[in-house]
């Protein structure tokens, strides 16, 4: 079955960088888009982050655009997420989601905390 | 930017049926496909409907999906709710291809 684990997550001072990882087995890594969603505390969804099927086609949500940087490894069927000055706002929780190809339902990893401290 | 537009919270006795929308700001309703997640307490999102109206394996058929064109919304319909249900949801569609959510909506089986 689809299986996505995030590794990577903890605590950051401001300013900081951190690197996510999410690993993958069950399916075709490198057939789907991949996604970041985060969740600040008690707050809703925010989309963050998407790469095509290909590793060309990437796109980011407005409030990480020029921060954070997201690249796939097709080999290890693994997404990163690459996070640059980070601020006390992008604490949250991460989830990986597999993009679900037509006909199919997406997927949804258990999540990756990451705090940003002052 | 496409916004998507749920009501905070709606309640429900158990054994009734309950819906919860979500409004497109601008475009057409069916322009983009439509998901809608489940969110439990402490737990992580799963989706319960895709593609406006189809159930993923394991999905109770006690979910729906629904699209109205007229008002720009798209509809989650859970009938014979259960106490497990209570959750948060959330519906989710695109913006020239960039993930879209609604704010989520608490659903409380009183």
């Amino acid at each position: 079955q689809v299986q996505l684990v995030e590794s990577g997550g903890g605590v950051v001072q401001a300013g900081g960088s951190l690197r996510l990882s999410c690993k993958t087995s069950g399916f075709n890594f490198d057939s789907y888009g991949m996604v970041w969603v985060r969740q600040a505390p008690g707050k809703g969804l925010e989309w963050v982050a998407f790469i095509g099927s290909d590793g060309t086609d990437k796109n980011y949500g407005d409030s990480v655009k020029g921060r954070f940087s997201i690249t796939r490894d097709d080999p290890e069927n693994t997404v990163h997420l690459q996070m640059k000055s980070l601020r006390i706002e992008d604490t949250a929780i991460y989830y990986c989601v597999r993009e679900g190809q037509i006909g199919e339902p997406p997927d949804w990893g258990q999540g990756i905390l990451v705090t940003v401290s002052s | 930017n496409v916004l998507l537009t749920q009501p905070p919270s709606v309640s429900v006795s158990p054994g009734q049926t309950v819906t919860i929308s979500c409004t497109r700001s601008s475009g057409a309703i069916d322009s983009n496909y439509v998901q809608w997640y489940q969110q439990r307490p402490g737990g992580s999102p799963t989706t319960v409907i895709y593609e406006y109206d189809r159930r993923p394996s394991g999905v109770p058929d006690r979910f729906s999906g629904s699209v109205d064109t007229s008002s720009a919304s798209a509809s989650l319909t859970i009938f014979e709710v259960k106490t497990e249900d209570e959750a948060d949801y959330y519906c989710q569609s695109y913006d020239n291809g960039n993930w879209v959510f609604g704010g989520g909506t608490k659903l409380a089986v009183l």
